[in-house]
């Protein structure tokens, strides 16, 4: 069972909100780490959106607005992340991450689809 | 500005080994560290390791401890990655990225390489 796992695909209409979940594998806690999201636009690069662990330690990227939001649900062992008014700029890649067992461990990535 | 500016595109033979290079400018090169983060076409992005510029700590993926090595070099603020034995499914694309620690996010990323293996 890999160590992140993402749903393949996601779909919301304009002005909507899209709610993202990166599950973490049975045994790894989700409240023990920061979790990083990233966006990737078709043919663009990798772009560093937030970090969240908690309300008390949480970083947004440079220049990210603030519609675009971090944070967990520890219910179901799995990091959020939230995109509120939704835009068709907003398709893209979103990839969550985090530092585990002394590697950077990337989900499989959520294409979001906006119609 | 930051900037992180890769070597170009590369093509290999099965076996082979394959050097890229990220020249960095508008920041202190050596106050941070670089990932490397490879993506196979149509695929997701894979973590391949860190260096930090300040004293050459490096810190590789497990999966590719054995075939890759980063180094770097502060008089050119240059970072390179050398993978070897290369296969078919190390084709994908290789982008340097700016972190002062593997744990602390990539927030200034290059351009990215095209390497691809093939007889």
């Amino acid at each position: 069972q890999p160590v992140l796992t993402q749903p393949t695909s996601l779909s919301a209409s304009p002005g909507a909100s899209a709610r993202f979940t990166c599950t973490l594998r049975s045994g790894i806690n989700v409240g023990t780490y920061r979790i990083y999201w990233y966006q990737q636009k078709p043919g663009s690069l990798p772009r560093y959106l937030l970090r969240y662990k908690s309300d008390s330690d949480k970083q947004q990227g440079s220049g990210v607005p603030s519609r675009f939001s971090g944070s967990k649900d520890a219910s179901t062992n799995a990091g959020l992340l939230l995109i509120s008014g939704l835009q068709s700029e907003d398709e893209a890649d979103y990839y969550c991450a985090i530092w585990y067992s002394s590697n950077v461990v990337f989900g499989g990535g959520t294409k979001l689809t906006v119609l | 500005q930051v900037q992180l500016v890769q070597s170009g595109a590369e093509v290999k033979k099965p076996g082979a080994s394959v050097k890229v290079s990220c020249k960095a400018s508008g920041y202190t090169f050596t106050s941070y560290g670089i990932s490397w983060v490879r993506q196979a076409p149509g695929q997701g992005l894979e973590w391949m390791g860190w260096i930090s510029a300040y004293n050459g700590n490096t810190n590789y993926a497990q999966k590719l401890q054995g075939r890759v090595t980063m180094t770097t070099d502060t008089s050119t603020s240059t970072a390179y990655m050398e993978l070897r034995s290369l296969r078919s499914d190390d084709t994908a694309v290789y982008y340097c990225a700016r972190g002062a620690h593997p744990a602390e996010p990539f927030d200034y990323w290059g351009q990215g390489t095209l390497v691809t293996v093939s007889s």
